[in-house]
């Protein structure tokens, strides 16, 4: 079955402290792999995209790096922010019959002033 | 502004009824998409479209239906068959398919039953 884990549900870290949030997936075969941004009662905001022939994506202070040999992607906030507490979730769109992205159920996480 | 555009934020429905949540984009995106986002629990598909008068179902579709009848809308009725309606719904567009391109997601629209 394709499915998307995200590890730990939350997190929380001091102001600065430099983070990574996990993401695991259960087939290799891919397209693409997202990472998202959610606020409480909002909609999502695409952070960034990595295509299955790329091995990182950098925007700012973060940075998503893909292996899909071991089927896991993390992403890495670097000097966090109050601003940058949110639900992050991943996103896979996997290969093979069914044109749809697989989503994790998100890290919480928490950056204390 | 391009963006996309749901309504209403807040939507009530009482036992039987039928309610229509509206999702409107002006993107020029040919794919739509209509996810459930329920507590601790990733967003599942409901139905999505690749391109005007045609769409497929998702993985939860029963008790839902959507037309596809203009490039930017894609209406979903949530109808008296969907016995637990409650949940954050999500739409989103794509320039493609989806395989090689990022989903914009608008501001959702929360279901809560009287």
């Amino acid at each position: 079955k394709q499915e998307v884990t995200q590890i730990p549900a939350a997190l929380s870290v001091p102001e600065g402290e430099n983070l990574v949030l996990n993401c695991s997936f259960t087939d290799s075969a891919i397209y693409n792999l997202q990472w998202f941004r959610q606020d409480p009662g909002k909609g999502l905001t695409s952070l960034l995209l990595i295509q299955s022939s790329q091995r990182e994506q950098t925007s700012g202070r973060l940075n998503a790096s893909l292996d899909k040999s071991s089927g896991r992607s993390t992403l890495y906030i670097a000097a966090s922010q109050p601003g940058d507490s949110a639900t992050y979730l991943c996103a896979v769109f996997y290969q093979g019959g069914s044109e749809k992205l697989v989503f994790g159920k998100g890290t919480k996480l928490t950056v204390n002033p | 502004d391009g963006g996309i555009t749901q309504s209403p934020k807040y939507l009530f429905r009482k036992e039987g009824q039928n309610v229509t949540l509206s999702c409107e984009q002006n993107l020029n995106h040919d794919a739509m998409y209509w996810y459930r986002q329920d507590p601790g629990q990733g967003l599942r598909l409901i139905y999505y479209s690749q391109i005007v008068n045609d769409f497929q179902k998702g993985d939860i579709a029963e008790g839902y239906s959507v037309s596809r009848e203009k490039k930017e809308s894609f209406p979903l009725t949530v109808t008296s068959a969907q016995k637990n309606p409650t949940a954050f719904y999500l739409c989103a567009s794509s320039g493609s398919s989806g395989a090689q391109e990022t989903q914009y997601f608008g501001p959702g629209t929360r279901l809560l039953v009287l």
